[in-house]
């Protein structure tokens, strides 16, 4: 079957680090990606990692381990803007189809 | 370059009615991909067009129908309207469809059955 698992709710203080973890059990795997998403908003891309190991841009870092089933995403210096859902999915390449964890609400707090 | 714009942004339909949703993606793009958004299933998806063609189907009923056009608009169909289809619809554009391309997701359109 097809499963991703992350976090429902957590909470952080603004200028912490947060991480967001993902485990997933996919028949198929073509890389994960990571999107945030505002509410009443589309989701927007912030990561996506094919190779083991950790991608960083700017505040954001995402990880992956292909054998473990396993990625987080890193948010330093938080800021109160990144109060969001975040959106861990799989592509299964040969699906061609994205498949979404139920999504990890984020709050900051001043 | 514009980005995923979809039609409707609201809409609030009968039960046993049925509705169209419209997707137009990034220009050049060639994939769409729909997603159905609800707050205890979050995003699943409902079905993917490449060059006119589907090629790939979610685990939807047949009352979920899709189409996509020569310029790559895309539309979906949902036929006799149930409470439960009551969600944020989103379509996905992307170069080709595979993963080396990314994604980007249009706002979506809020369905509500009543």
């Amino acid at each position: 079957g097809q499963n991703i698992d992350q976090p429902t709710e957590m909470t952080a203080t603004e200028g912490a680090i947060v991480q967001i973890n993902c485990t997933y059990q996919t028949s198929g795997f073509n890389g994960l990606f990571w999107y945030q998403q505002h509410a009443g908003e589309a989701p927007t891309f912030l990561s996506y990692n094919v190779l083991d190991g950790l991608e960083e841009k700017g505040r954001f870092s995402s990880f992956l381990s292909r054998s473990k089933g396993y990625s987080y995403l890193l948010l330093k210096e938080l800021q109160m803007k990144d109060s969001a859902s975040y959106l861990c999915a799989v592509f299964s390449g040969g699906y061609n189809k994205l498949i979404f964890g139920a999504g990890t609400r984020l709050a900051v707090h001043p | 370059k514009a980005g995923v714009t979809q039609t409707p942004r609201y809409l609030i339909k009968t039960r046993g009615q049925q509705v169209t949703l419209s997707c137009s993606p990034i220009s050049g793009h060639r994939s769409v991909s729909w997603y159905q958004q609800t707050p205890g299933q979050g995003l699943q998806f409902l079905f993917e067009y490449f060059s006119e063609t589907q090629r790939n189907k979610g685990n939807f009923p047949g009352r979920f129908s899709g189409r996509q056009f020569s310029n790559s608009r895309s539309e979906m169909n949902v036929s006799t309207l149930e409470l439960g289809d009551s969600a944020l619809y989103l379509c996905a554009s992307s170069l080709t469809g595979d993963s080396s391309h990314g994604y980007t997701f249009g706002s979506g359109t809020r369905l509500t059955v009543v």
